[in-house]
């Protein structure tokens, strides 16, 4: 079974940082694009980040640029999303999502929540 | 960076037929087969429903289908059954380098 399962979350403070981190299984892992998304309280689904099968391509979203940072280890089969400078609008559930043609999503975990608060 | 519109909200009844918009422009919708839509529960991961307007993933009803005209791509659910209330968000492919970008999201209400 297909499977991704993020972790990592937590409540902090304004100016704090993470690391997430999202563990896949049930599929070759090395060969798909990766991203990550998040959805604020109250607010829709909102693209953060995408990285290539082998790590030596990464986007970002303007809003998260400069403060957030996508990496995979692919011998570990694990996504991850370093989280800097947070701000109290980057409170939001964190979801990892495998990476189709296009920019197509087709598989997502049921997401990992980062609290900003002060 | 490219803004999809989708109507806020929309409700039918069991057994009757709902269709979601997609509006977006000549440089994303408008441009390409490559729409796709999301469901989501909330609590529950995100799923993958259609893409390339049309195409339904394994495992996805029949009763979801896709189709686009212009710079409008729609989403018809027939049928419609209470697991069906949810929240469901478009997706237009714009280019290589560009951001993704989704729709507002559209909740639906099933009555």
């Amino acid at each position: 079974e297909v499977q991704l399962v993020e972790s990592g979350g937590g409540l902090l403070q304004p100016g704090g940082s993470l690391r997430l981190s999202c563990a896949a299984s049930g599929f070759a892992f090395n060969s798909y694009w990766m991203h990550w998304g998040r959805q604020a309280p109250g607010k829709g689904l909102e693209w953060v980040s995408r990285i290539d099968n082998d790590g030596s391509r990464t986007d970002y979203a303007d809003s998260v640029k400069g403060r957030f940072t996508i990496s995979r280890d692919n011998a570990k089969n694990t996504l991850y999303l370093q989280v800097n400078r947070l701000r109290v609008e980057d409170t939001a559930v964190y979801y990892c999502a495998r990476g189709l043609f296009w920019g197509i999503q087709d598989v997502w975990g049921k997401g990992t929540s980062v609290i900003v608060s002060s | 960076q490219s803004a999809v519109t989708q109507p806020a909200s929309v409700s039918g009844s069991p057994g009757q037929s709902i269709a979601i918009s997609c509006s977006g422009t000549s440089t994303d919708v408008g441009a390409y087969k490559f729409v796709s839509w999301y469901q989501h529960h909330p609590g529950k991961a995100p799923k993958l429903m259609l893409y390339d307007v049309t195409t339904r993933p394994s495992g996805v009803s029949d009763r979801f289908s896709g189709s686009k005209s212009g710079n409008t791509a729609s989403l018809t659910i027939s049928g419609l059954q209470a697991e069906d209330e949810a929240d469901y968000y478009c997706a237009s492919y714009i280019c290589d380098t560009c951001p993704v970008v989704f729709g507002g999201g559209t909740k639906l209400t099933v009555l």
